[in-house]
């Protein structure tokens, strides 16, 4: 089973609509997830981090952590083809004294204008 | 201005060259980490660090070497050991279990 998986997409939406994307995590005691934004050929931005369980709202997105599931979504709220991008989900790991960032391989998502 | 630079931008290697790799970070940050991607694929973890003098390898560590010798510096030696190195490659640092920043990325080749 991989650390983090995400379904690889496309998944594609039309303009306006709202975007679902979803990761789920291996490892039980992840503290941290966060959610990435990368353009073809770019670095990752980040888009939204959450800690505890339940929703938390910037602007359109909205970032949703079940930790008795494993299992972390971004939903998109009128999605924008500026929205186009592959979306990467990240968990920190704490192993010890170490914290690693595990991603996954990234959804990508097309809005059609 | 604060923020991870990487440099170069692009990077050609010779068969059986070791090259470097250089990011820097002024935002004080104690972790870095070095990542690979590859073509339509996501982020491997290569070398990550929590604090000075000290790294962990990660799930592709074979074939890339790391220092930690100054906290704002974590440069990656890509070796002639790594048979395929041709990939984009993406430093980040973050504070203990926050969110990463990354650098814009080196895209290297084997020429």
């Amino acid at each position: 089973q991989k650390e983090v998986e995400q379904n690889s997409g496309p998944l594609s939406v039309p303009e306006g609509a709202i975007a679902s994307l979803n990761c789920t995590y291996s490892d039980r005691v992840s503290q941290s997830f966060f959610w990435y934004r990368q353009y073809s050929g770019k670095s990752p931005e980040l888009i939204m981090s959450i800690y505890s369980n339940g929703d938390k709202e910037d602007g359109r997105f909205t970032a949703q952590l079940n930790k008795a599931s494993q299992y972390v979504s971004l939903l998109i709220r009128d999605s924008q083809p500026s929205d186009s991008a592959t979306y990467l989900c990240a968990v920190n790991q704490r192993g010890g004294a170490t914290n690693k960032l595990i991603f996954g391989t990234g959804t990508l998502l097309a809005v059609q204008p | 201005d604060g923020g991870i630079t990487q440099s170069p931008k692009y990077l050609f290697r010779k068969e059986g060259q070791n090259v470097t790799l250089s990011c820097e970070q002024n935002l004080n940050h104690d972790a870095m980490y070095w990542y690979r991607q590859d073509p339509g694929q996501g982020l491997r973890l290569i070398y990550y660090s929590q604090i000075v003098n000290d790294f962990q390898k990660g799930d592709i560590a074979e074939g890339y070497s790391v220092s930690r010798e100054k906290k704002e510096s974590f440069p990656l030696t890509v070796t002639s050991a790594q048979k395929n190195p041709t990939a984009f490659y993406l430093c980040a640092s973050s504070l203990q279990g926050s969110e990463a920043f990354f650098g814009q990325g080196t895209r290297l080749t084997v020429v």
